[in-house]
């Protein structure tokens, strides 16, 4: 475990439907990302928040929503979702600038 | 943002052969340097990362990589890889908070 938790591990959804994400992490970290990791792509930062506050949305479709509650668990909420849209969704956090960030386990995401 | 090159797709080689896995960023100014690895069905892991001092930078399970400011370079070495080595390896920088990755290196060794 890397003290970021990601569930669930695993997700098939409808195009229609709608399903959330869920990042947990104990670490004390003040900040949490979400990332898209796609077959031989780079990892496409998608949020950024910092001291719950959302300071970067790299234009990422509306359909993708992302909540953080509090400083330990951040949410991406997914609705009428694509075929394209089929990843691995990762969550990481971190603390402080100088520090890399801390991963979890992703979710592998199917839209069917 | 920064943009992220990693020159080699997929590297095969044997155990006992040497690596090195290149990795070049846009832009300088003030960045930290990062190596990530990914073995398969695992989380991505911190392999090293640069901020300052001796560019020659020591991480885990024998990886050490050069950073050359000039060439705007963080290549990765490890002098006699293992058959546990194999998983994709990830170059990235990260620029006032943003963490950008290259598109990954998978690495095949062969027993």
């Amino acid at each position: 475990e890397t003290g970021v938790t990601q569930t669930p591990r695993h997700l098939v959804m409808g195009m229609t439907n709608k399903k959330s994400l869920k990042c947990e992490q104990h670490l004390g970290h003040n900040a949490m990302y979400w990332y898209k990791q796609s077959a031989k792509k780079p990892l496409e930062l998608m949020f950024v928040y910092s001291l719950e506050e959302r300071v970067e949305n790299n234009s990422v479709p509306s359909r993708f929503s992302p909540e953080c509650p509090n400083s330990s668990h951040l949410f991406l909420h997914l609705h009428t979702l694509q075929p394209e849209d089929s990843a691995l969704y990762l969550c990481a956090s971190s603390q402080q600038d100088r520090n890399g960030y801390t991963f979890g386990s992703g979710t592998r995401l199917t839209v069917v | 943002a920064q943009s992220v090159s990693q020159h080699n797709h997929h590297v095969i080689l044997s155990e006992a052969a040497s690596l090195e896995l290149g990795c070049n960023y846009s832009y300088g100014g003030t960045v930290n340097l990062f190596w990530y690895v990914q073995y398969p069905g695992q989380h991505l892991q911190l392999l090293l990362k640069y901020f300052s001092g001796d560019p020659l930078v020591k991480g885990i399970k024998g990886f050490e990589a050069e950073f050359i400011k000039s060439k705007f370079s963080f290549n990765l070495r490890k002098p006699s890889v293992q058959w546990s080595d194999t998983a994709e390896y990830f170059c990235a920088v990260k620029d006032d908070y943003k963490l950008s990755f290259g598109a990954g290196t998978t690495v095949t060794v062969r027993a």
